[in-house]
């Protein structure tokens, strides 16, 4: 059975750091893109960052970029989300979605994570 | 505002069909394959359709998945009480190099 399972989450004050983990189970990791979307309270999907199957290709959405780092380790079958400076507005459960190529590119999200709560406050 | 837009709301008594839309661009849908995201509340988003029209194994084929130029829809027919809940669509978008999201919709089962 294919599973993403996140952790990392918790309450940090602005300005501070976080690292998300998301250990996947089930599939060949390496064969896959991967990535993170995260959901403000009440609102909607927002995506963050891809990284392709090798993890040399990476993406990032503009609120996020020279902030965050997403990484992959294939021998611990587990993607990361490093997230520093962060701000009030990066509030949100982080959910990690395995997608349907080793294409971060195109091929979009097919399994998700349960997600993990990141609170960003003082 | 979303660079792809979806209704904030839909509607439909059970057993009515009813359809959500998804619209953007050239760079986005008018070019790449759109995903439709169904998310019950206090859960993760799951996979309800794939590359414009394909539906993964276990979703009903109630649900129904078609694009037409730089426009996406979603269609339910046979509205059930547990459609209820919340609908969003995804493409990449090349020029931007970012997935994007609509901003969902929340469909109401009057």
């Amino acid at each position: 059975e294919v599973q993403l399972v996140e952790s990392g989450g918790g309450l940090v004050q602005p300005g501070g750091s976080l690292r998300l983990s998301c250990a996947a189970s089930g599939f060949t990791f390496s064969d896959y893109a991967m990535s993170w979307v995260r959901q403000a309270p009440g609102k909607g999907l927002e995506w963050v960052s891809s990284s392709s199957g090798s993890g040399g290709s990476t993406y990032y959405a503009d609120s996020v970029k020279g902030r965050f780092t997403i990484s992959r380790d294939s021998s611990k079958n587990t993607l990361y989300l490093q997230m520093n400076s962060l701000r009030v507005e990066d509030t949100a459960v982080y959910y990690c979605a395995k997608q349907e190529s080793v294409y971060a590119r195109f091929d979009g999200f097919d399994i998700w994570g349960q997600g993990t709560m990141v609170t960003v406050s003082s | 505002q979303s660079v792809v837009t979806q209704p904030p709301s839909a509607s439909g008594t059970p057993g009515q069909r009813v359809t959500i839309s998804c619209s953007g661009s050239s760079s986005n849908i008018g070019t790449n394959y759109v995903y439709w995201y169904q998310q019950l509340p206090g859960t993760a988003p799951k996979l309800l359709i794939y590359r414009n029209n394909q539906r993964p194994a276990g979703v009903p084929d109630r649900f129904s998945g078609s694009k037409s130029g730089t426009s996406a829809s979603l269609a339910i027919r046979g509205l059930r009480s547990e459609d209820e809940t919340d609908y969003y669509c995804a493409a990449w978008d090349d020029s931007l190099s970012v997935w994007v999201f609509g901003g969902g919709t929340k469909l109401t089962v009057l």
